[in-house]
């Protein structure tokens, strides 16, 4: 099992600002993929980041947008550029996957006014 | 796009009433998982079935899957009102390690 520390729980921003959310995990892992949840929606996969290469991300994601760093193999960090209230949500990383389970960090719910 | 779609949307249940949720999706699957998410937290994942499972049990959990039919069910028996959450199915990408996250079933479950 992962256990994934993801901070900041909330925060609310202002238009035009960024955001950076920090995930680390009590252990190494390969991926760490980053998921956005807007409100009353399901989980939506951003990006697959790997330590020392640039990060993958889903079509609709730009890097521009949600710049991701992956400096080792325990932590990552996803940032939220030029936020505007659609980009309010939750944002959760995640560990694990394939053919076994994933772990989720508790989540980083953002509101942009 | 999503591949999973879930049924129903929501769901209300007494306390002691079974709840049943299933989950379609649309492409060959290597495993399919259920997840529970507590107003809009982190998720906790229930079970994990693999596409040559038919049947799973976990405490009062019950997932069933059905290739054929690419749909899997998840039955909570005598539900309490902290199983109130809502409930997600998840499939694998295959070759990838990436889930595919369904719509999800709001379940409540009234004392």
């Amino acid at each position: 099992s992962a256990v994934i520390s993801q901070k900041p729980s909330r925060d609310i921003c202002q238009r035009g600002t960024s955001l950076t959310i920090q995930c680390q995990v009590d252990s190494q892992v390969t991926m760490m993929f980053w998921y956005r949840q807007q409100p009353g929606q399901s989980l939506t996969l951003i990006a697959t980041a790997n330590q020392g290469s640039e990060a993958t991300y889903e079509s609709g994601f730009v890097i521009d947008k949600f710049p991701i760093s992956r400096p080792n193999l325990t932590f990552s960090t996803l940032t939220v550029s030029n936020m505007s209230p659609e980009d309010s949500s939750i944002y959760l990383c995640s560990v694990g996957g394939g053919s076994t389970e994933a772990f989720f960090g508790q989540g980083t719910r953002l509101t942009v006014v | 796009s999503q591949q999973g779609e879930e049924d129903p949307q929501a769901l209300s249940i007494q306390e002691g009433e079974n709840a049943t949720m299933n989950c379609s999706y649309k492409t060959s699957i290597n495993n399919l998982q259920w997840y529970r998410q507590n107003s809009g937290r982190g998720l906790v994942h229930l079970i994990l079935i693999r596409s040559n499972e038919r049947e799973k049990h976990s405490g009062r959990l019950r997932v069933t899957l059905d290739t054929s039919k690419k749909s899997s069910s998840l039955l909570i028996t005598a539900s309490r009102a902290a199983d109130t959450a809502s409930y997600f199915c998840a499939t694998d990408r295959s070759g990838t390690y990436k889930y595919i996250f369904g719509t999800g079933t709001r379940l409540k479950v009234l004392a």
